[in-house]
């Protein structure tokens, strides 16, 4: 059973940049949420995405957006990269969209220079 | 949301049952408390959820007391692969979960 997976791990992009990073959800389940983690900081929510919608959205600026396809998986773009959007990137699947019981992938480590 | 409260880091030895508290006075009717554990450069791993009294699995006990303004996460006998970061979050059904800086828990030989 297919846990989250996410992609890519790692990767370097500078200001001004924009970037993509990708995300499947764990088998079975359909609400992708995505959290930005700063080190030393716990995770801070984005936006959560139901039925291809975005459904709820945390305090990011509209650089922020995604999206999600009929099977699920999700895409978090960043555009006009700033040096404080160097982070860990973390997916979340969980079913129906309930919080409660979130399935973390090993996140996306993103580094602007 | 209802907002909470926990330890910023606890010290522990091997062998020994850990218990962190966590304080959410404004807990609502609907609320659900839930733990997640995680390590360096890792996602957050579910541990426990409850509602009230007590919730065990297979790795932690969760105590809420009746009033549920506070809860306590118990780990029995704790190894050093338990020193992580444990987060204590509130949530009602479809709400986003909101983490802290949650306890940092430093288990020693």
């Amino acid at each position: 059973d297919a846990g989250v997976t996410q992609s890519p791990t790692h990767l370097i992009k500078t200001r001004g940049q924009q970037v993509t990073l990708r995300c499947s959800p764990k088998s079975g389940h359909d609400t992708v949420s995505w959290y930005q983690q700063a080190l030393g900081q716990g995770p801070q929510f984005i936006f959560q995405y139901y039925e291809e919608e975005e459904r709820q959205r945390g305090n990011f600026p509209d650089r922020f957006s995604g999206h999600q396809f009929p099977n699920y998986s999700s895409e978090l773009n960043v555009n006009a990269l700033l040096l404080g959007d160097s982070a860990l990137y973390l997916c979340a699947s969980s079913l129906g969209g309930r919080a409660g019981e979130l399935f973390f992938g090993e996140g996306s480590r993103l580094t602007v220079l | 949301l209802a907002k909470t409260t926990q330890p910023i880091s606890m010290d522990s030895y091997e062998g020994q049952e850990v218990n962190i508290t966590c304080s959410h006075n404004n807990i609502a009717t609907n609320d659900y408390i839930t733990w997640y554990q995680q390590f360096p450069s890792q996602g957050p791993r579910f541990i426990i959820q409850g509602y009230k009294t007590k919730v065990t699995n297979e790795v932690a006990s969760l105590f809420i007391p009746a009033d549920r303004k506070s809860s306590t996460l118990s780990l029995p006998r704790v190894s050093l692969s338990d020193t992580a970061v444990y987060y204590c979050l509130v949530f009602t059904g479809f709400q986003k979960l909101v983490f802290g800086t949650g306890t940092r828990l430093l288990v020693s030989p």
